[in-house]
């Protein structure tokens, strides 16, 4: 059973180019969450997807996009960066479920995005 | 909104010794989440343990435990018989309870188990 996988791992780009970043969640979860966690910090809530809607947000500014297709994948775009979205982007996978066991939120391993 | 708050950047164990990390959060909600993550230099997040709380009893999980002070708004995390492989970085988080909320997550603690 394939876990939570992202792509790419790695990415270096420019001030003012824009970058998108894929996730696959893990079989049978039907929500996707963003997270980015900037250096030796926690990670912070970007945004979340369930039913191919954006259900919650963070404080993250507009330049700040994501898409939820319908088999569950999703993607995070951001534009104009800024050499401040540097960072590793990790995406969570989760099921909606009423038991709490069963809404346990699974990792990727991230995508480490570099701006110069 | 919630906070998660965690006071110890690094702390060091000795191999088979036990040690505690400590988190608080501020919350006006009753009901709610609360975890620990692990994160090794591999990146990826993953749970250790999980605590409801409006259970009383502290929740283990093999060598890991909880001590979690409701009141006092306190969670932290006791591992036990501490292994090489327990060496990361700690994070403690805190979700509400509607469904699939989103995990508010404290600035970290960074762990190393010395031989």
């Amino acid at each position: 059973d394939a876990g939570v996988t992202q792509s790419p791992t790695h990415l270096i780009k420019t001030r003012g180019q824009q970058v998108t970043l894929r996730c696959s969640p893990k079989s049978g979860h039907d929500t996707v969450s963003w997270y980015q966690q900037a250096l030796g910090q926690g990670p912070q809530f970007i945004f979340q997807y369930y039913e191919e809607e954006e259900r919650q947000r963070g404080n993250f500014p507009d330049r700040f996009s994501g898409h939820q297709f319908p088999n569950y994948s999703s993607e995070l775009n951001v534009n104009a960066l800024l050499l401040g979205d540097s960072a590793l982007y990790l995406c969570a996978s989760s099921l909606v479920a009423h038991k709490v066991e069963d809404t346990e939120a699974f990792f990727g391993q991230g995508t480490r995005l570099t701006v110069v | 909104a919630q906070t998660v708050t965690q006071s110890q950047p690094e702390m060091s164990v000795q191999e088979a010794e036990t040690v505690t990390l400590s988190c608080t959060y501020d919350t006006s909600e009753s009901d709610y989440y609360l975890f620990w993550y692990k994160q090794p230099p591999s990146r990826q997040m993953i749970l250790v343990i999980r605590q409801e709380a409006y259970k009383q009893q502290n929740a283990t999980e093999n060598r890991f435990s909880v001590n979690f002070q409701k009141a006092a708004k306190s969670f932290s995390l006791k591992i036990s018989d501490s292994q090489l492989g327990d060496a990361a970085m700690y994070f403690c988080a805190y979700r509400s309870v509607p469904l699939a909320s989103r995990l508010t997550f404290g600035e970290g603690t960074q762990l190393t188990v010395n031989p």
